[in-house]
């Protein structure tokens, strides 16, 4: 099975703050990123943590990471329509044999209404 | 210049055909890779080059063939795929150096094999 889960679906309102979580398995992992895809285009990375960060913050984004509980969260704030999207987040590992694989979770489909 | 292309943006195939998609960086970046990500699912790694050498294989069939002639260019050559071969494949990029290693995507190939 997957080791990054995420929730797959999230509705939020135009201008409330959006929260999606994900979960992930591995200790050893170094980086964990936040990549947003909207219809029919490639992924867009919008923001990462280094495992030995809490939070990072950048514009709308906030990236917080509780790494007792394998727990990470975006928040963006004031949600715009453009931000639906699907959102992943990927964790990667700094072993030798796992250099350049980023394990991405479901991913979350993010639809903001009006 | 930080893009990465793809080229064709769509491509309609029989399962005896032979065509070949391309993905090119100027970013100076030393790896890349080729993704396939099928509707609504994250992507899957399939190959990996580092320095202009195969660095991962994915246990991808051989009817999928990479190549990588120069460090800005990297393609993917296809041969007598099938129609569950259908999918968006998308090539990433990154700098390779320890530590945060984004990779960064290009609007992917949309492939239909009939």
């Amino acid at each position: 099975g997957e080791d990054v889960e995420q929730s797959l679906f999230l509705s939020v309102r135009e201008g409330d703050s959006s929260v999606i979580n994900c979960t992930y398995t591995d200790s050893s992992s170094t980086y964990l990123y936040w990549y947003k895809q909207e219809p029919g285009a490639g992924l867009q990375l919008l923001t990462y943590i280094f495992s030995n960060m809490d939070m990072k913050q950048d514009q709308r984004l906030t990236v917080l990471l509780n790494k007792k509980d394998k727990h990470l969260s975006l928040r963006i704030a004031d949600t715009q329509t453009g931000d639906s999207a699907i959102y992943f987040c990927a964790e990667s590992m700094a072993t030798t044999d796992s250099w350049g694989k980023l394990q991405f979770g479901a991913g979350t489909q993010v639809v903001v209404t009006p | 210049d930080t893009e990465v292309t793809q080229t064709p943006k769509h491509l309609v195939m029989g399962m005896t055909n032979k065509k070949s998609l391309k993905c090119e960086q100027h970013m100076g970046h030393r790896a890349m890779y080729w993704y396939k990500q099928k509707a609504k699912k994250p992507p899957e790694l399939m190959f990996v080059y580092s320095y202009e050498k195969l660095s991962i294989n994915e246990s991808v069939p051989s009817r999928f063939s990479p190549e990588c002639p120069n460090s800005s260019l990297l393609n993917l050559h296809l041969h007598a795929l099938q129609p569950e071969d259908s999918a968006l494949y998308l090539c990433a990029s990154s700098q390779e150096k320890w530590g945060t290693d984004e990779q960064f995507f290009g609007p992917g190939t949309r492939l239909t094999v009939l």
